[in-house]
């Protein structure tokens, strides 16, 4: 158990659907991101989150959101679902301090199926 | 910005064998840079990592990393390979700065042969 919770492990749902992920960071973590991890893009940066705020920005369409609560738990919202939303959804944290000296700490993901 | 090849998707090696899996960077700022591990089904675990100081790195499961900034290049070894090692390996960069994020490399596949 790394420490980084996500919810659901699995999630099938239909085109033009819109779902939910949930992420709680390992106790102690203020930063959160989100990674997206297919089969032709690999893992692409989508968001991060610091306590509380949006702090970076990668590859994230507009259907795509996120959000980080006060309990620094976050959420990464996805709507109008299409085939190519398929993938794997993993959620990472890291130190207190806001530097990667220590990498980050990945949960084990959310695969998503769009049929 | 920062970015990472990872040449090749697969290797596939012998049991006791050496795994050298290459990893090369960009980076215009003095990176810290990772090994990701990942096994069927699983997040990714942190292997080892360069930050300051000794450019070889020992990690868990007895992998190592050489920092070489001449030849902007990170390659993971481990001298002999188990079949416990087979799994999916990312090579990461990122900057050192605040808003800095880990940019990963596309990944290998290491594959143990009996």
């Amino acid at each position: 158990d790394s420490g980084v919770t996500q919810t659901p492990k699995h999630l099938i749902t239909a085109t033009g659907q819109r779902v939910t992920l949930r992420c709680s960071p390992r106790s102690g973590d203020l930063s959160v991101y989100w990674y997206q991890q297919s089969l032709d893009q690999g893992l692409q940066f989508l968001i991060q989150y610091y306590n509380g705020e949006e702090r970076a920005k990668g590859n994230i369409l507009e259907r795509f959101s996120a959000q980080q609560f006060p309990d620094l738990h976050s959420e990464l919202n996805l709507s109008s679902l299409e085939l190519g939303d398929s993938a794997l959804y993993f959620c990472a944290s890291s130190s207190p301090v806001d530097r990667l000296e220590y990498g980050y700490t990945f949960g084990s993901g959310t695969r998503l199926t769009v049929v | 910005a920062q970015s990472v090849t990872q040449l090749g998707s697969h290797v596939s090696v012998s049991e006791g064998a050496l795994v050298l899996l290459r990893c090369n960077y960009s980076s215009s700022v003095p990176p810290y840079l990772f090994w990701y591990v990942q096994y069927p089904n699983q997040g990714l675990q942190l292997l080892l990592k360069y930050t300051t100081g000794a450019t070889l790195v020992k990690g868990i499961n007895g992998f190592e990393a050489e920092f070489k900034k001449s030849e902007t290049s990170f390659h993971l070894t481990k001298p002999s390979a188990h079949m416990s090692d087979a799994a999916e390996y990312f090579c990461a960069v990122s900057g050192t700065g605040a808003n800095s994020k880990l940019t990963f490399g596309k990944g290998i596949t290491l594959s143990v042969r009996p």
